[in-house]
């Protein structure tokens, strides 16, 4: 079955420490984007790529980054510059970059990062 | 930027109740889409609205897309306790913009 996948579930790491969120998806989208969610504060945006070896910034990419070497993968970083690094990260991917054509986003199931 | 407004930011039912929860913008656009997220888990598409005035159901839930195309609801029938999550709102601006704006989510629960 076609889909997204996110790895690890949870994923602790040490102040100070880089770590790398997996987002790896079969559905052959074009696009695919990074969300952090922390309570009542909804989907921010930290990342999106509408095209191999392309990406933008979205609302919140300070301390993040990212690489789109491949059509089926999109990983995160989340550096040591990022100052409140625990949350709950989504990734998501849709057809063409425009969003909302014919099915929306698909969502990953998710990585909850925690800073120890 | 965009901004969604979804209200209301949280809500307690008895099971069996119905619900509706909404959301405005002052700009147009040109789809509205409804997500349920389970605690822990990525959001899940409910519904996918395309036209101004489309109302569409699936199961016991329906959606509108307002006819001024700044706003959209969705309506759940006799809730039962697995509608526990948050509900989000997200549209597609006019202007073609390629990503979507989200609302910030209605968080549901239900009391058997």
């Amino acid at each position: 079955d076609g889909g997204i996948t996110q790895s690890p579930k949870y994923l602790f790491r040490k102040e100070g420490q880089n770590v790398t969120l997996s987002c790896e998806q079969n559905l052959n989208h074009d696009a695919m984007y990074w969300y952090r969610q922390d309570p009542g504060q909804g989907l921010r945006l930290i990342y999106y790529s509408q095209i191999v070896n392309d990406f933008q910034k979205g609302d919140i990419a300070e301390g993040y980054s990212v690489s789109r070497e491949k059509k089926e993968s999109f990983p995160l970083t989340v550096t040591s510059a990022q100052k409140n690094p625990t949350a709950f990260y989504l990734c998501a991917s849709s057809i063409d970059g425009r969003g909302a054509k014919d099915y929306g986003y698909t969502f990953g199931s998710g990585t909850r990062l925690t800073v120890v | 930027g965009q901004q969604l407004n979804q209200s209301p930011q949280s809500m307690f039912i008895q099971e069996g109740e119905d619900v509706s929860m909404n959301c405005t913008s002052s700009s147009i656009f040109n789809t509205w889409l409804w997500y349920k997220q389970d605690p822990g888990e990525g959001p899940v598409l409910l519904i996918a609205l395309y036209k101004a005035g489309e109302l569409t159901s699936n199961g016991r839930l329906t959606a509108q897309f307002g006819i001024t195309r700044k706003d959209s609801f969705l309506n759940i029938s006799a809730s039962i306790p697995s509608d526990v999550g948050i509900y989000f709102c997200a549209g597609q601006p006019r202007g073609g913009s390629e990503k979507l704006v989200f609302g910030k989510g209605t968080k549901l629960t239900v009391n058997p």
